[in-house]
């Protein structure tokens, strides 16, 4: 069965600390990765895809995330975290075969002063 | 410039009710989403359009319709809602289906 998993529910950092968020996905054949945000209230917003081509990626708001094929991950990072990062993050997953996209339970982010 | 739009933002039905919820992208975009999201599950798909006249069903179909006689519009159909259709409804639209998804601010649907 295609999956998506995000092992970490909740992280807390401290602002300006080094983040990583974990995404490992199980699929025969390299499929198409995204990670999403979301804050409180509102609908998800790209962060940054991944088709192709360089296996490091760089998304917005100085993000980035790096696809492994042998270890079937996908983990975003950020060298230093702003107040503003805190919300929920997802990554997703497009087969690139029939027609289904699923999506990963998410990573809550909490940031501290 | 909108994006998607989704109608109503909040609801509140009693069981065996039945409600329609609406979204309007103004991209024009081929492909269209709806999704339900609930606390540890992530979203989940409920149908999808892959363009005007078609829809397909996705993870979690059951008790759900959908319709897309316009390209810009896509109708989510609760004919008898159930408590367990409560949930943070959301729609999202792309111009391919390897594109990303634009989403809707969501609509918040609690069935007593």
């Amino acid at each position: 069965a295609q999956s998506v998993t995000q092992p970490d529910i909740h992280i807390t950092v401290s602002e300006g600390a080094s983040l990583e968020l974990r995404c490992n996905y199980s699929y025969g054949a390299t499929p198409y990765l995204f990670w999403y945000v979301q804050s409180p209230g509102q609908g998800l917003q790209l962060l940054l895809k991944y088709f192709s081509g360089d296996t490091l990626v760089q998304g917005i708001k100085g993000f980035e995330a790096e696809f492994k094929r042998s270890q079937s991950s996908f983990n975003l990072r950020k060298p230093s975290v702003h107040w503003s990062d805190a919300a929920e993050y997802f990554c997703a997953v497009d087969s690139n075969t029939g027609n289904q996209f699923y999506f990963g339970t998410g990573t809550s982010l909490t940031v501290i002063p | 410039n909108a994006g998607v739009t989704q109608t109503p933002k909040f609801r509140v039905l009693k069981t065996g009710q039945s409600m329609t919820l609406l979204c309007a992208q103004d991209m024009n975009h081929e492909y269209m989403y709806w999704y339900r999201q609930d606390p540890g599950m992530g979203l989940r798909l409920i149908h999808y359009s892959v363009g005007e006249g078609t829809t397909a069903k996705g993870e979690v179909p059951d008790g759900y319709n959908v319709s897309r006689l316009k390209k810009q519009n896509f109708l989510l159909g609760l004919e008898s809602a159930a408590p367990s259709q409560t949930s943070v409804y959301f729609c999202a639209s792309s111009y391919t289906r390897n594109q990303p998804q634009h989403f809707g601010d969501g609509t918040r649907l609690s069935i007593l």
